[in-house]
């Protein structure tokens, strides 16, 4: 009940295409829900995060969307470009009243974006 | 400028040594975090700390071990009983409630 599963694994996309990353959570005590990049060799870094009290939140290219019946959200990136080239990684923690306040982390996604 | 540093940047260890890596903050975060990082892998959770001088094993604390004797401070030392330390080692402190993690840059471990 504890897993965030996150796919695909690694995609390929287009300059100027639109990558998707989906992610899927058991927990429905879960009410934070970020993204982070990663670039190699560096640590991950927070990209953008929601709560289920709202469907979408945009920041630039980036927007999550966001189902609380399904247990689903996902990243979309708009006008994907080559330096978005990277490891994305959602993860899901509960923020207050839980024994802990660890993030779960998905299992990451290595995007390629061709020029 | 507030930030988490980690010390040093690439670290050699030979066969049966014991090493520590440093991990400092100025967020005034109260929890911290080691993740581990295999090639191509994902972030997996060694130890983590909501509070000073207290610390919980994550999922592959085996070998390893950790002090929080400071607010700042969470050192990681990879002991010789670890049999595969090689790897990128990520720490992370947090605020509690509805904030995310922030990441250091990481020290690469290998063993020579």
């Amino acid at each position: 009940q504890q897993q965030v599963k996150q796919s695909p694994q690694s995609l390929i996309v287009q300059k100027g295409g639109i990558s998707i990353i989906n992610c899927a959570y058991e927990n429905t005590a879960f009410d934070y829900f970020p993204w982070y990049q990663q670039f190699p060799g560096k640590g991950p870094a927070l990209l953008i995060a929601i709560r289920p009290d709202v469907s979408e939140k945009k920041e630039g290219r980036f927007t999550i969307s966001f189902n609380k019946s399904a247990k689903q959200f996902s990243l979309h990136i708009m006008d994907s470009q080559p330096g978005d080239s990277a490891t994305y990684f959602c993860a899901a923690k509960r923020c207050y009243g839980g024994a802990t306040n660890k993030l779960i982390f998905g299992t990451g996604t290595l995007l390629a974006v061709q020029p | 400028d507030g930030g988490i540093t980690q010390s040093p940047k690439y670290l050699f260890r030979k066969e049966g040594q014991n090493v520590t890596l440093s991990c400092e903050q100025n967020l005034n975060h109260d929890a911290m975090y080691w993740y581990r990082q295999d090639p191509g892998q994902g972030l997996r959770l060694i130890y983590y700390s909501q509070i000073v001088n207290d610390f919980q094993k994550g999922d592959i604390a085996e070998g390893y071990s950790v002090s929080r004797e400071k607010k700042e401070s969470f050192p990681l030392t990879v002991t010789s009983a670890q049999k595969n330390p090689t790897a990128f080692y990520l720490c992370a402190s947090s605020m509690t409630g509805c904030y995310g993690y922030t990441f250091g840059s990481g020290t690469r471990l290998t063993v020579v």
